[in-house]
């Protein structure tokens, strides 16, 4: 299967220090899609961000970043300056020309006030 | 409000029952996903449908079934239910037009409680 890891269970850090978020895919497609979803604690899934397998650009949303590089098939995120909203599962997501969205197992992040 | 919804929001039940999920998407998107969400495997695709008709399918038991109605709402059928079924059931929502700009958006889920 392809799947998608994120090695990190759960994070814990201060308010204000910096915490990324590793994310590792698996594909065979030449084209793919990779995305982050955040799940608060009220339970809904927010997109964050969708990156194309063909544009390796870097993005900066304000405190939220994302680090993409096909060759280690990575797709980190970063947040700067982590406030206690910060607090949820974080999911990396794969999809494809196949229609399936994979998901990763989440990261639970908890920013400690 | 991601414009997608999910009844119920909870439902409890007793091993050996059948239940039912519906979800509506957002207006305009023609495909709808099911997702199960259990407390130690993330999320776990379950299976896609596109204008009605089914287009991939995830791991997704023979003991549960799904569709999608002309007027593109889905649901979800649980049969047989055991207690390994209790987990958050989320359906999510897309134009179905993966090469474009497209996302998932998401219900907020039934919280499916078997006892």
């Amino acid at each position: 299967a392809q799947k998608v890891t994120q090695a990190q269970t759960e994070i814990s850090v201060v308010e204000k220090e910096d915490v990324t978020l590793d994310c590792v895919y698996e594909t065979r497609d030449t084209t793919y899609y990779l995305f982050w979803y955040k799940q608060p604690p009220s339970g809904e899934l927010v997109f964050l961000i969708r990156r194309n397998s063909f544009d390796e650009q870097n993005e900066i949303s304000g405190r939220y970043s994302w680090n993409f590089q096909k060759s280690t098939s990575s797709f980190n995120f970063t947040i700067t300056a982590s406030q206690v909203v910060d607090s949820a599962v974080y999911f990396c997501a794969r999809g494809s020309g196949t229609y399936k969205y994979i998901f990763g197992t989440g990261t639970r992040l908890k920013v400690l006030a | 409000d991601s414009g997608v919804t999910q009844t119920p929001k909870h439902l409890i039940t007793a091993t050996g029952q059948r239940v039912t999920l519906r979800c509506s998407p957002r207006s305009g998107d023609l495909s709808v996903y099911w997702y199960q969400q259990s407390l130690d495997q993330g999320l776990q695709f379950l299976i896609q449908y596109y204008n009605g008709e089914e287009r991939a399918k995830g791991n997704i038991l023979e003991r549960f079934s799904a569709q999608q109605f002309p007027d593109l709402h889905s649901e979800l059928n649980l049969s047989s239910l055991e207690l390994g079924d209790s987990a958050l059931y989320f359906c999510a929502s897309s134009t179905g037009q993966v090469a474009t700009n497209e996302k998932l958006f998401f219900g907020s889920g039934t919280q499916l409680s078997v006892l």
